[in-house]
């Protein structure tokens, strides 16, 4: 159990809907960040949070936003989905900012 | 900026042979470099780190990796594998190059055979 609690495990919806994703990081872990792993596209890195500032953003697209709120949880915002938006979605935390991070389970996004 | 790059997609290797995963990064600042690995249905697990200090580096489940930094190569090495060393591997890269944002290779399929 690497403490980072993602959720929900599973979700199943459709095309044009939005859906928020919950991560909760490790006790004392600043910086989280997103990721969504797909078959064709590996793992790519979608944006990184670090006490409660936005600090670096990657391949994320203008329907996806992510928001860290006070307490360190962060939620990753997916909206008029499409079925190339389904994928694996981690979250990840790491106490500083160098990378050592630790992931969650990750949320099966299936879109239909 | 930086990227990682993992020369082999799949390696096959027998049961208690010695195996070697490759990885190269490119950077033009200093770096720290990551294992992780990932069973199959489950995230991702941090093997091991380099961010300073000695250039090999020994982790979890007798893995090690040594960072070479004229060859800009982070290879991870285990000398006698197990079938539940079955996973994928993936190398990753953060530093002030790429923000701090942590960039990982391609994955590589450790295949382990009885």
């Amino acid at each position: 159990d690497s403490g980072v609690t993602q959720t929900p495990k599973h979700l199943i919806t459709a095309t044009g809907q939005r859906v928020t994703l919950r991560c909760s990081p490790r006790s004392g872990d600043l910086s989280v960040y997103w990721y969504q792993q797909s078959l064709d596209q590996g793992l790519q890195f979608l944006i990184q949070y670090y006490n409660g500032e936005e600090r670096a953003k990657g391949n994320i697209l203008e329907r996806f936003s992510a928001q860290q709120f006070p307490d360190l949880h962060s939620e990753l915002n997916l909206s008029s989905l499409e079925l190339g938006d389904s994928a694996l979605y981690f979250c990840a935390s790491s106490p500083d900012h160098r990378g050592e991070a630790f992931f969650g389970q990750g949320t099966r996004l299936t879109v239909v | 900026a930086q990227s990682v790059t993992q020369l082999d997609s799949q390696v096959p290797v027998f049961e208690e042979a010695p195996v070697e995963l490759r990885c190269n990064y490119s950077s033009s600042v200093s770096v720290y470099l990551f294992w992780y690995v990932q069973y199959p249905n489950q995230g991702l697990q941090l093997l091991l780190k380099y961010l300073s200090g000695s250039t090999l580096v020994k982790g979890i489940n007798g893995f090690e990796a040594e960072f070479n930094k004229s060859q800009t190569s982070f290879h991870l090495r285990k000398p006698s594998v197990h079938i539940s060393d079955t996973a994928e591997y993936f190398c990753a890269v953060s530093g002030e190059d790429s923000s701090y944002k942590l960039i990982f290779g391609s994955g590589t399929r450790l295949l382990v055979r009885p």
